[in-house]
């Protein structure tokens, strides 16, 4: 597929566990982010992968959450020992270069029982 | 700290009617400013974005939003709306040079009558 793609699209799991989120972004594409939106706080910038550079973790809102990207391609975020609050759809988005408009995938719906 | 206000939660018109939707930004200097669509289950599309130039920005599915400097504004508009214009708006900001850490606004959702 041409767009960006995430998977799972729905993850349920107990307090506590960890979990590990997904996301390919369009080929060619340098740039890739993650947002976070939730009832409570709407969509927020999580975190920045640019090229080879160190991420911009600016966003992240504890030390639970971690991400990665491998080979300046896919990236994963990883949550541990969720709480309920970690409840939310995760979009990751991707653009051709830093100021270029971002394309966003459809989400991993997170649920925390 | 850039900030976005989307006055408006819920906004309900009739198919045919026309639409706008509101959004002021705070930034210091001129933002990138984009409006974003969201359909229930999917993420985020693009509707149109402005970097500079021309004010009046046209954008798929004959929507068009206009720069207003002097009111910090960004409001999108549609001469006529179909009942598959039903969704979710995000107006955002974006730094206008390296990384676009998006910042949104809380979204309008917009219900179609027939």
């Amino acid at each position: 597929g041409a767009g960006v793609s995430q998977s799972p699209s729905n993850k349920v799991t107990e307090k506590g566990k960890d979990v590990e989120l997904r996301c390919d972004p369009i080929s060619g594409h340098t740039a890739l982010y993650w947002y976070r939106q939730s009832l409570g706080q709407g969509l927020e910038f999580l975190i920045y992968f640019q090229g080879n550079s160190a991420p911009d973790k600016s966003g992240l809102p504890s030390d639970r959450f971690s991400a990665e990207r491998t080979g300046g391609s896919v990236s994963t975020l990883t949550i541990q020992r969720t709480q309920q609050e970690d409840s939310a759809v995760y979009l990751c988005a991707s653009s051709l270069e830093p100021n270029q408009p971002q394309h966003f995938g459809d989400g991993t719906r997170l649920s925390i029982l | 700290a850039q900030s976005v206000t989307q006055p408006d939660i819920h906004i309900t018109v009739s198919e045919g009617a026309s639409l706008e939707l509101r959004c002021n930004y705070s930034y210091g200097a001129t933002p990138y400013l984009f409006w974003y669509v969201q359909s229930p289950g999917q993420g985020l599309q693009l509707l149109l974005k402005y970097f500079s130039g021309d004010t009046l920005v046209q954008g798929i599915k004959g929507f068009e939003a206009e720069f207003k400097r002097s009111q910090s504004s960004f409001n999108l508009r549609k001469p006529s709306v179909h009942w598959s214009d039903a969704a979710e708006y995000f107006c955002a900001v974006g730094e206008i040079q390296g990384a676009q850490k998006l910042v949104f606004g809380q979204g309008t959702r917009l219900t179609i009558n027939p």
